[in-house]
């Protein structure tokens, strides 16, 4: 089945203590995404990959790292989450860029005490 | 600048009633533009798309919208609503430069038996 999955779907932290989300998808798409979601803004996007060993920044990447070592996996990073990263976070990916059908993962629930 | 703007952050219908949900954008050329459903607990799922081929765009579950240049619309809409449709939706505007996504800060829709 062609999906995209991002592990943990929930997770509860503490400020400070590094994390990783991974996000995985097995349809062999150049284009993958990070985004926030938070009541009231809809979607924004942090990171933005076209494809192995590039990236680049989004609307909100302060605080965010990500890396595209390997064209099916591109992993989020805090290193140093803040309870203000409290959010729902989706990868997706789509074939080649903005323009395709962006695939969306079932979202990460996070939460920084 | 290029942004998009949902009109309503809540809608309600009876089933079985049309259902409109209002998006402009703003944007120096023309533009991708997109509809996304958010079903409760899930990720975000394509309606449809409009990629400057014809204005009237008809998607899945019998949505469809028609792009209005002059008017800097891209309005969803569905005969008649059915319980299923209750979710949330966004309106989504591809950027001419970089490969980004805009979106709308959505709309929930809520439909009366």
């Amino acid at each position: 089945e062609a999906q995209v999955t991002q592990n943990p779907r929930y997770l509860i932290t503490v400020t400070g203590k590094k994390l990783t989300v991974t996000c995985s998808q097995n349809m062999n798409h150049e284009y993958m995404s990070w985004y926030r979601q938070d009541p009231g803004l809809g979607l924004r996007q942090i990171y933005y990959s076209m494809n192995v060993e590039v990236t680049d920044k989004g609307d909100v990447p302060e605080g965010y790292k990500v890396s595209r070592k390997e064209k099916r996996n591109f992993p989020l990073i805090l290193e140093s989450p803040s309870p203000n990263q409290t959010s729902l976070y989706f990868c997706a990916s789509s074939l080649q860029g903005r323009t395709d059908t962006q695939y969306f993962g079932p979202g990460t629930r996070l939460t920084v005490l | 600048a290029q942004s998009v703007t949902q009109l309503d952050s809540h809608v309600s219908v009876s089933e079985g009633t049309p259902v409109l949900l209002r998006c402009n954008y703003s944007s120096s050329y023309s533009p991708s533009l997109f509809w996304y459903v958010q079903h409760p607990n899930k990720g975000l799922q394509l309606l449809l798309k409009y990629t400057s081929a014809a204005t009237l765009v008809k998607g899945i579950n019998g949505f469809e919208a028609e792009f209005k240049k002059s008017e800097t619309s891209f309005h969803l809409t569905k005969p008649s609503a059915h319980m299923s449709d209750a979710a949330e939706y966004f309106c989504v505007v591809s950027l001419e430069y970089g490969n980004k996504l805009v979106f709308g800060a959505g709309t929930i829709l809520r439909v009366k038996s």
